[in-house]
C-alpha cells in the first residue's frame, strides 16, 4: 500500500482565495483525521470520520473551514475563503479502528502558504 | 474531558545523557496512549503506545514510557540520548469509544555533542 497520500505537497495562494486539500486515506481504513500544524499550536485536530461520516468537528476554527467524505478512499478538506493565519501545515492521518491503541498512519502533508 | 499536557515545550540534554520527556493525561476512562516523534522536516513516526498489558512499554530506538495511573502520567524517558534523537515529541491520547486522538503541545529535544 502507498501510505496515506496528500496532496498537493505545496499549495501558495492569496487571500480571500478557495483552497482545497486532499487525502487519500489507507484501504481498509475506517477512520480518517485532519490536523492543523503551526508553531503556535502545535498539532491540531480539525476534524475526524469513521466511515466515511463526520465524528467530530469541535475543532474546525471557523465556518470559512469544511471537510467532506464522499467515500472510504477520499477526503477534502476546503477554505473558503482563506485567510494569512490560515497558513500551516495540514495533516491527514488513517488508522482501523479495530482497537482503541492502533496507530494512526499519517500523509506528509500539505504546506499552505496564504500571501 | 480529554486533554493531554506535556510540561516542557523545550527539553536540551548532551550525548550520553539520560532524556526524560513529560506527559499528564486527563480523562474520564484510561485513555490509549501513545508517544510520536517528527523530525524536522519529515512526518510524524510512532515511537510507542500503551496496549494496558504492561505499564512500561519498549518502543523503538531504545525509548520506553510507564504508565502510571496514579500520577496520570505516560513519561517517555531514554537511558542515553543520541545526537539522532534530537526532534519534536508528541504525546497522544485517545478517548474510549469516539476515537478522538489528541496531540500535547509537543516537546522539542535538543542533543549537544
Amino acid at each position: 500500500d502507498a501510505g496515506v497520500i496528500q496532496s498537493p505537497r505545496h499549495e501558495v495562494t492569496e487571500m480571500g482565495q478557495e483552497v482545497t486539500l486532499r487525502c487519500k486515506p489507507i484501504s481498509g481504513h475506517d477512520y480518517l483525521f485532519w490536523y492543523r500544524q503551526t508553531m503556535m499550536r502545535g498539532l491540531e485536530l480539525l476534524i475526524y470520520f469513521n466511515n466515511n461520516v463526520p465524528i467530530d468537528d469541535s475543532g474546525m476554527p471557523e465556518d470559512r473551514f469544511s471537510a467532506k467524505m464522499p467515500n472510504a478512499s477520499f477526503s477534502t478538506l476546503k477554505i473558503q475563503p482563506s485567510e494569512p493565519r490560515d497558513s500551516a501545515v495540514y495533516f491527514c492521518a488513517s488508522t482501523l479502528g479495530a482497537a482503541t491503541n492502533e496507530k494512526l498512519f499519517f500523509g506528509s502533508g500539505t504546506q499552505l502558504s496564504v500571501l | 474531558a480529554q486533554s493531554v499536557t506535556q510540561l516542557d515545550s523545550h527539553v536540551s540534554v548532551s550525548e550520553g545523557t539520560p532524556v526524560l520527556l513529560r506527559c499528564n493525561y486527563s480523562s474520564s476512562y484510561s485513555p490509549s496512549l501513545f508517544w510520536y516523534v517528527q523530525h524536522p522536516n519529515k512526518g510524524l513516526q510512532l515511537l510507542l503506545k500503551y496496549t494496558s498489558a504492561a505499564t512500561l512499554v519498549k518502543g523503538i530506538n531504545g525509548f520506553e514510557a510507564e504508565f502510571k495511573k496514579s500520577e496520570t502520567s505516560f513519561h517517555l524517558t531514554k537511558p542515553s540520548a543520541h545526537m539522532s534523537d534530537a526532534a519534536e515529541y508528541f504525546c497522544v491520547s485517545r478517548g474510549w469509544g469516539g476515537f478522538k486522538t489528541i496531540f500535547g503541545a509537543g516537546t522539542r529535544l535538543f542533543v549537544k555533542a
